[in-house]
């Protein structure tokens, strides 16, 4: 059985950092492409970021390029979201997900961790 | 970017009735579309993938058709536990891969 689970959210000041992570497990994790995505309250989802099996494939939304970094630990089936410069926009819960090939859809995801960001 | 648009916001529907939801893509996704469903407090589950192929476990009742620009995901009779908020996404180009702002699916 696939799971995913994060932790690592919290009530965080503006401008500040916090970082994310996610344990798999159930599947090749190092096989897999990760994603991150967020939803901010009432809203819809927002994709993050994505990184390849091998790390070698990065990708972020303009709206958190520069601010935020994505990596993971394949020995220790980790992913993880280094988040900087926090501001109100970025208050949102944040999903990890496993991604179905490269560059396709989401088969997995986790229950999610709120991030609240407080000015 | 491709921009993904859901109509309607919000669909109100008796348990029984048929249920038809819209997106469409601001240019060609190809069949490089999935639909996601999300009940309160979940997270999303995948329904659909490559626009029209149920994902494993998904009843047969959920169906999905179209590509390039315009989709439909299609309850054929809605049950008690198909109420909520059912989210679209192409992953044809990217990044980003966007998402569509959601179609509430609730009872009338």
């Amino acid at each position: 059985e696939v799971q995913l689970v994060e932790s690592g959210g919290g009530l965080v000041k503006a401008g500040g950092s916090l970082r994310l992570s996610c344990v798999a497990s159930g599947f090749t994790f190092s096989s897999s492409s990760m994603n991150w995505v967020r939803q901010a309250p009432g809203k819809g989802l927002e994709w993050v970021s994505s990184i390849s099996g091998s790390s070698r494939y990065i990708y972020y939304a303009d709206s958190v390029k520069g601010r935020f970094t994505i990596s993971r630990d394949n020995a220790k089936n980790s992913l993880s979201l280094q988040m900087n410069s926090l501001g109100a926009e970025d208050t949102a819960v944040y999903y990890c997900a496993k991604e179905i090939g490269t560059g396709s859809y989401i088969d997995y995801w986790g229950q999610g961790t709120l991030v609240t960001v407080s000015s | 970017e491709t921009v993904m648009t859901q109509s309607p916001a919000t669909l109100s529907v008796f348990p029984g009735e048929r249920a038809t939801l819209f997106c469409r893509a601001s240019q060609t996704v190809r069949s490089n579309l999935a639909w996601y469903q999300q009940k309160p407090g979940q997270a999303p589950r995948l329904l659909i993938y490559d626009a029209s192929t149920r994902a494993t476990g998904i009843p047969a009742r959920f169906s999905g058709s179209g590509s390039g620009t315009e989709f439909t995901l299609t309850i054929s009779s809605l049950q008690s536990e198909d109420f909520a908020v059912y989210h679209c996404q192409q992953y044809n180009n990217w990044p980003p891969k966007t998402f569509g702002q959601g179609t509430k699916v609730e009872i009338k």
